[in-house]
């Protein structure tokens, strides 16, 4: 595909259930990123990627968040023993190297619902 | 203070109309500077980038940036109901290099009034 696809699109987990979350970047983009969208809110950081190499984890909000892209393609992101307050959309964002390889264009979210 | 901040709205115009959007940033190290769009239940589409102070159009779109004011907007000329939706301010504070992860504001929803 031409874009960023994530899986699933939505899921619903019960507290204390682990979910892992999937990015397909557009093909030959080198630098991924995991942002987290609150409603009414604009999207956090949470890592960032560059190849398979995870070069900024900080935004990471606990210990039960976990990234990882292991061929420098795929990503998951995996949230162990989730709580209502992990209920958000998680994007995907990927860019190019190169100038201007700060734009970033973002897949369509998984709806994480945490009940 | 919030990194970057924008007036959350709504901000409502008639369809026609010029549609402004400011945002403001607190890094002055800030270097590459983006407008999204975001449609109720949609990801964010990026609709604009500027790294350089002054104006730069795209079709209706103008964005203006000066570092100095550490002042970001976004005009929309001749406002159509389909450009209701909400419009996030993203400011990329690495200067030079590789990319580098976004600072969002929180949004600004736009509803163009036919």
């Amino acid at each position: 595909g031409a874009g960023v696809s994530q899986s699933p699109r939505y899921k619903v987990a019960k507290r204390g259930q682990d979910v892992a979350l999937r990015c397909d970047p557009i093909s030959g983009h080198v630098s991924l990123f995991w942002y987290q969208q609150a409603l009414g809110q604009g999207p956090e950081f949470l890592t960032y990627f560059q190849n398979e190499a995870q070069l900024d984890k900080s935004g990471l909000p606990s210990d039960r968040f976990f990234a990882e892209r292991p061929e420098g393609s795929v990503s998951t992101l995996k949230i162990q023993r989730t709580q209502q307050e992990d209920s958000a959309v998680y994007l995907c964002a990927s860019t190019p190297e190169g100038v201007p390889s700060y734009e970033q264009y973002f897949g369509p979210g998984t709806r994480l619902t945490v009940t | 203070q919030k990194e970057v901040e924008q007036n959350s709205g709504p901000l409502s115009v008639p369809e026609g109309a010029i549609a402004s959007l400011n945002c403001t940033y607190s890094d002055r190290g800030s270097q590459s500077f983006f407008w999204y769009r975001q449609y109720s239940g949609k990801s964010p589409e990026l609709i604009m980038s500027i790294y350089s102070n002054g104006d730069k159009e795209d079709g209706r779109f103008t964005a203006q940036l000066n570092k100095a004011s550490q002042y970001v907007s976004l005009l929309i000329r001749d406002s159509q109901p389909s450009d209701s939706a909400t419009y996030l301010c993203a400011v990329n504070r690495t200067p030079g290099g590789s990319a580098r992860q976004l600072t969002f504001g929180s949004g600004t929803q736009l509803t163009v009034l036919p």
